[in-house]
């Protein structure tokens, strides 16, 4: 079945430190990938997507690239602040299924 | 625009006692619905989801029920609490059909005691 893996956490950074959050993923279909932000006590947003491969989402300085070929949607960001300290969780879904695949998520905690 | 409510936002209730937490949404039609479990420190669980009036599929066996007895309105319920279902309780929808984005409401934080 499908899968989603990221990097287990929490990553620690100070502020304006460059930040990579690692996904991977497996699939059946030909999938549709996301981001989602989890701030604390919130609900899930979406923060980015990309629906094909080579697809560049981005968002608030937030970038992501579909790569097809290494099954990766790596989160990146230049330049953090303390107010990216939340949680972010990777997903997939399929046009197969109504039901969307998330990885366990990694805490962001920026120091100022 | 699409809007998502649940309530009530925070709960306390005691082991044994029955449970009830609504989600409706505003601005769309026939949209898919689903709650998720969300234990502290933990990822998300998907406990049930819906694609119409009445038509629920479960995803985990366990002691909580769910119902969508209009469109855009999903219940979470449970006769008899237990502690371990103590947690973060969230709403979301999607557009029908697959490789969409879920949109999440605001959530209900159930301490069982």
């Amino acid at each position: 079945g499908d899968s989603v893996t990221q990097m287990e956490g929490p990553v620690t950074l100070s502020e304006e430190a460059f930040l990579t959050i690692n996904c991977t993923y497996t699939a059946t279909g030909y999938p549709s990938l996301f981001w989602y932000v989890q701030y604390p006590g919130e609900g899930l947003q979406l923060l980015l997507k990309a629906t094909k491969a080579d697809d560049k989402g981005s968002n608030k300085g937030f970038e992501a690239t579909y790569r097809k070929e290494t099954t990766s949607f790596h989160l990146e960001k230049g330049s953090v602040q303390v107010s990216d300290s939340a949680v972010y969780f990777c997903a997939l879904a399929t046009g197969g299924s109504y039901i969307p695949t998330f990885g366990r998520g990694t805490s962001l905690i920026v120091h100022p | 625009s699409q809007t998502i409510h649940q309530w009530p936002a925070t709960l306390v209730q005691p082991v044994g006692s029955p449970l009830s937490l609504e989600c409706t949404v505003e601005g769309t039609s026939n949209p898919n619905l689903y709650w998720y479990r969300q234990a502290a420190g933990r990822g998300l669980q998907l406990l049930f989801y819906s694609v119409g009036i009445g038509q629920i599929s479960s995803e985990v066996p366990q002691n909580l029920s769910a119902s969508r007895p209009q469109d855009r309105q999903f219940i979470l319920s449970s006769k008899k609490l237990l502690l371990s279902d103590s947690g973060f309780y969230l709403c979301a929808w999607s557009v029908r059909g697959g490789r969409e984005t879920q949109y999440f409401g605001p959530g209900t934080r159930l301490l069982v005691l």
